[in-house]
């Protein structure tokens, strides 16, 4: 089965400093997409940052960054210069692929509760 | 397109009782997902579509749910005979998606929050 894992349930940071979100997962392709999004209190859902899984050059998207470990199945996020914006829940993002073939779903992790102090 | 929308926002109802949501995807995306997230958790996968079929149905929905999406636009997911345990948030997002592998972000709703009482 395919499982997406977010260790850290919460973590806080001083504004201005960087922090790491981890996630692992598990799957057996070899070939997909691997996301990150992040919902603040009580708004939607937005795409932080996306990486290919046969692209060896990690993700970078202005202060955010991934590290990704494909052999180790590790996607995690980097967020340089925290700002108070930053506080959200953050969720990983990988395709499930059925067994028997076919078009993916996509699994969650279930989170990691960021909170960015002044 | 003013992006995914989800009607009603919030919905209270009273256990037993039938509830409707509706999603409209953005216009140009082919496949729709339903998601349900409580508190605290991640959103848990429910059912997606590609165009206006249904490519899969988590066997966490019961018969009491089920949804549609007619002519591959807009989506409905109802559910039947409500019970406390189905209050949560109600998740849709769009995506386009060519081929089997899906190379796009996943835009999402404000989502739809249901009270069972």
């Amino acid at each position: 089965a395919q499982t997406v894992t977010q260790s850290q349930p919460e973590m806080s940071v001083q504004e201005a400093e960087t922090v790491t979100l981890s996630c692992t997962y598990d799957t057996s392709e070899s070939n997909y997409y691997l996301f990150w999004y992040k919902q603040p209190p009580s708004r939607q859902m937005i795409l932080v940052i996306r990486q290919e899984a046969y692209k060896q050059q990690n993700a970078t998207e202005n202060r955010f960054s991934v590290n990704f470990q494909k052999a180790a199945k590790s996607f995690s996020l980097k967020i340089s210069d925290s700002q108070l914006g930053d506080t959200a829940m953050y969720f990983c993002e990988i395709p499930k692929f059925p067994p028997q073939g076919g078009s993916e779903k996509l699994v969650f992790g279930k989170g990691t509760k960021l909170t960015v102090n002044p | 397109d003013t992006g995914v929308s989800q009607d009603p926002r919030h919905k209270i109802t009273k256990r037993g009782q039938n509830v409707t949501f509706r999603c409209d995807p953005i216009s140009e995306h082919n496949r729709l997902y339903w998601y349900r997230q409580t508190l605290g958790q991640g959103p848990e996968f429910l059912t997606y579509f590609q165009n206006e079929a249904q490519l899969e149905k988590s066997r966490l929905l019961s018969d009491r749910f089920s949804a549609e999406r007619p002519k591959g636009s807009f989506s409905t997911l109802e559910i039947q005979r409500t019970e406390q345990g189905d209050s949560a948030m109600y998740l849709c997002a769009s995506s386009l998606a060519s081929g089997t592998l899906n190379t796009g972000e996943l835009f999402f709703g404000e989502g739809s929050r249901l009270t069972v009482l």
